[in-house]
């Protein structure tokens, strides 16, 4: 079956723009999650949905960055006024959630390159 | 604050050995802890573990949990080029719907 699909897989933008990342889960995924990874780092949350809405977003770092889900499937990620700071790998994981712990499946990531 | 702390943070073996990568986890309300292997872009799911001392095991893989130490190992046996990747281990934390905590992730590369 499909997995998680994120595009672009890569962006390139000027620093004070405002970028959009999304993300596709897997079908019946009702768990979604946003983590960002630089070079050399392992991934590092940023924000837990639970169908549509975030149930967790304690892990963005300020209020530039932002995430919905309207629908309970695919999720964007906005980020406005990019910095330099910014530029990383933006990954998207899914998961079933009830009953869970379940092994999250990772899409393969958008490179952010904000200059 | 959660910790997982990952050794040695790069290993350089020849193809046929065994190696063994180890994980370390500080993780409030602990649920599960959880391997992947990186290469290039996606993580890719290894193991998942939840209780202690049961060994979970995919061909040359294997990987096992002891929770009063707070640890895991990863064992790969005769190991191949195509083994070389980024091995990430990470601790789920049940309260925040087990959201993932990495470790900065061990590089391997197998030589022929």
């Amino acid at each position: 079956g499909a997995g998680v699909s994120q595009t672009p897989s890569n962006k390139v933008t000027e620093k004070g723009k405002y970028v959009e990342l999304r993300c596709d889960p897997i079908s019946g995924h009702t768990a979604l999650y946003w983590y960002r990874q630089s070079l050399g780092q392992g991934p590092e949350f940023l924000i837990y949905f639970q169908g549509t809405g975030a149930a967790d977003d304690s892990g963005l770092p300020n209020d530039r960055f932002f995430a919905v889900r309207p629908e309970g499937s695919v999720s964007t990620l906005k980020i406005q006024r990019t910095e330099r700071g910014d530029s990383a790998v933006y990954l998207c994981a899914s998961s079933l959630t009830t009953g869970g712990p379940y092994e999250q499946y990772f899409g393969p990531g958008t490179r952010l390159t904000v200059t | 604050e959660d910790k997982v702390v990952q050794s040695p943070l790069s290993l350089v073996v020849h193809e046929g050995d065994t190696v063994t990568l180890n994980c370390s986890y500080e993780v409030t309300n602990f649920r599960s802890l959880l391997w992947y292997k990186q290469e290039k872009k996606a993580p890719t799911f290894l193991f998942m573990l939840t209780s202690s001392g049961i060994e979970k095991k995919s061909g040359r893989l294997s990987s096992i949990l002891d929770k009063k130490e707070l640890f895991s190992i990863l064992n790969i046996t005769a190991t191949q080029t195509g083994d070389s990747a980024v091995y990430l281990c990470a601790g789920s934390n049940s309260n925040s719907g087990y959201a993932l905590n990495f470790g900065k992730g061990t590089s391997l590369l197998v030589t022929p």
